[in-house]
């Protein structure tokens, strides 16, 4: 059963400074990987998307990196901002039946302090 | 921007009584889920329906639970007699054509059972 961890739980930055998210799959068997942003009490926001042929995907100040054969992906984000405080999701899509699901992380808690 | 909407924003009802949530998906996307997260832990899969019929189901959508596109525009997620343990945010995701394209995600339904 495909498991994802997301390290660390909690982080606390200054603001400008440049930070690595991590993620970790267990099942190499992914389709594609996404990046999510959910803050508190609210719904998910797509970040980015990498599909499992490509390396990574960049947009604006973030970049996400995949390495499938080692179950890993990071999610780097330039000079944060306090508006970048929230809770960062990564989910694999995998294969299930005829369907496809995305399985999910616990999510890194982010604040970005001003 | 096109979006995924849902209603009620909140929901709170007695244990044992029937809840509706609602989704209106993106127009023209063809792929639908359900997702839920109970607070403080991880966005988990429910179903997802395709062609007027669910592609796949989690252990967790038993038969208290059920999926309907009863016209070109919503979805919904019924349950039939709520339990305590099915407190939670609910959400609805869709997809425009391919199984491996962004999961678009409305803002969810939190759900309260008393």
């Amino acid at each position: 059963k495909q498991e994802v961890t997301q390290i660390p739980a909690a982080l606390s930055v200054p603001e400008g400074e440049n930070l690595v998210l991590n993620c970790s799959f267990t099942d190499s068997a992914i389709y594609n990987l996404q990046w999510f942003r959910q803050d508190p009490g609210k719904g998910l926001t797509s970040l980015l998307l990498i599909q499992s042929s490509q390396r990574e995907q960049t947009s604006g100040r973030l970049n996400a990196s995949l390495d499938k054969s080692s179950g890993r992906s990071t999610l780097y984000i330039a000079a944060s901002q306090p508006g970048d405080s929230a809770t960062y999701l990564c989910a694999v899509l995998i294969s299930s039946g005829s369907a496809r699901q995305l399985t999910f992380g616990s999510g890194t808690q982010l604040t970005v302090l001003p | 921007e096109p979006e995924v909407t849902q209603t009620p924003s909140h929901q709170v009802t007695q244990m044992g009584q029937e809840v509706i949530l609602r989704c209106v998906p993106i127009s023209n996307h063809l792929y639908f889920y359900w997702y839920r997260q109970i607070l403080g832990q991880k966005v988990e899969f429910l179903v997802s329906f395709y062609n007027n019929e669910i592609s796949e189901k989690s252990e967790i959508f038993d038969d208290q639970f059920s999926v309907e596109r009863p016209d070109g525009s919503n979805f919904t997620l019924k349950i039939r007699s709520t339990k305590l343990e099915d407190s939670a945010m609910y959400f609805c995701a869709s997809i425009l054509r391919g199984l491996t394209d962004t999961q678009y995600f409305g803002p969810g339904t939190r759900l309260t059972v008393l």
